[in-house]
């Protein structure tokens, strides 16, 4: 499909252990952020990647979470040591550009045993 | 703290029922765009509104820009059961957006 693609949709993870969750994003499109979303609550804003610029690293909560963004398309969410407060839904989306529509995938749900 | 104020938090109202949310900010914003997302799913782009004082419509939605565009309301009429959702807004600058923690919304039959 055209839309955001995120993967795996699902992820059960033992505490202390890593994950990576993936992003495919609009073909074109510049911009990709990415949110956290915990049971009932918002968006928590994460990690913005705008064209060759240097990432917005101003969301993430700790030192654990890093992403990247290769070759300006596909990005990873690699979260280290995972804690049980790390389970929550991941949002992903991406935009022609920052200023435009971000269009979101449906979303990686991760739960730390 | 949150660049986006959204209020109430939580509003759980009848069917036929008219409501109104907020979203306040003490940042100018050149856009400011409202979403809803249902369970399970992203969130999906109602509108965007760029100019202060602007108001759009969307059927029974009337989104406002605050004159000062730090500032935006979503007023729903005769809410029915699909308007069941959490909304959030999103005020945009330079290259970005942020969002708001959204307000979750029950319209019980």
């Amino acid at each position: 499909g055209a839309g955001v693609s995120q993967s795996p949709s699902n992820k059960v993870t033992e505490k202390g252990k890593d994950v990576e969750l993936r992003c495919d994003p609009i073909s074109g499109h510049t911009a990709l952020y990415w949110y956290r979303q915990s049971l009932g609550q918002g968006l928590e804003f994460l990690i913005y990647f705008q064209g060759n610029s240097a990432p917005d690293k101003s969301g993430l909560p700790s030192d654990r979470f890093s992403a990247e963004r290769t070759g300006g398309s596909v990005s990873t969410l690699t979260i280290q040591r995972t804690q049980q407060e790390d389970s929550a839904v991941y949002l992903c989306a991406s935009s022609l550009n920052g200023r435009n529509i971000q269009y979101f995938g449906a979303g990686t749900r991760l739960s730390v045993l | 703290t949150q660049l986006l104020e959204q209020s109430p938090q939580f509003l759980s109202i009848q069917e036929g029922e008219n409501l109104t949310v907020y979203c306040n900010s003490s940042s100018v914003f050149s856009s400011l765009q409202w979403y809803r997302q249902e369970p399970g799913e992203g969130p999906v782009l109602l509108v965007t509104v760029v100019t202060g004082g602007e108001v759009k419509k969307l059927k029974r939605l009337t989104f406002q820009f605050g004159d000062a565009r730090k500032d935006s309301s979503l007023h729903i009429t005769a809410a029915q059961p699909g308007d069941t959702g959490l909304y959030l807004c999103a005020g945009g600058n330079n290259n970005d957006m942020r969002f708001g923690a959204g307000t979750r919304l029950t319209v019980k039959p």
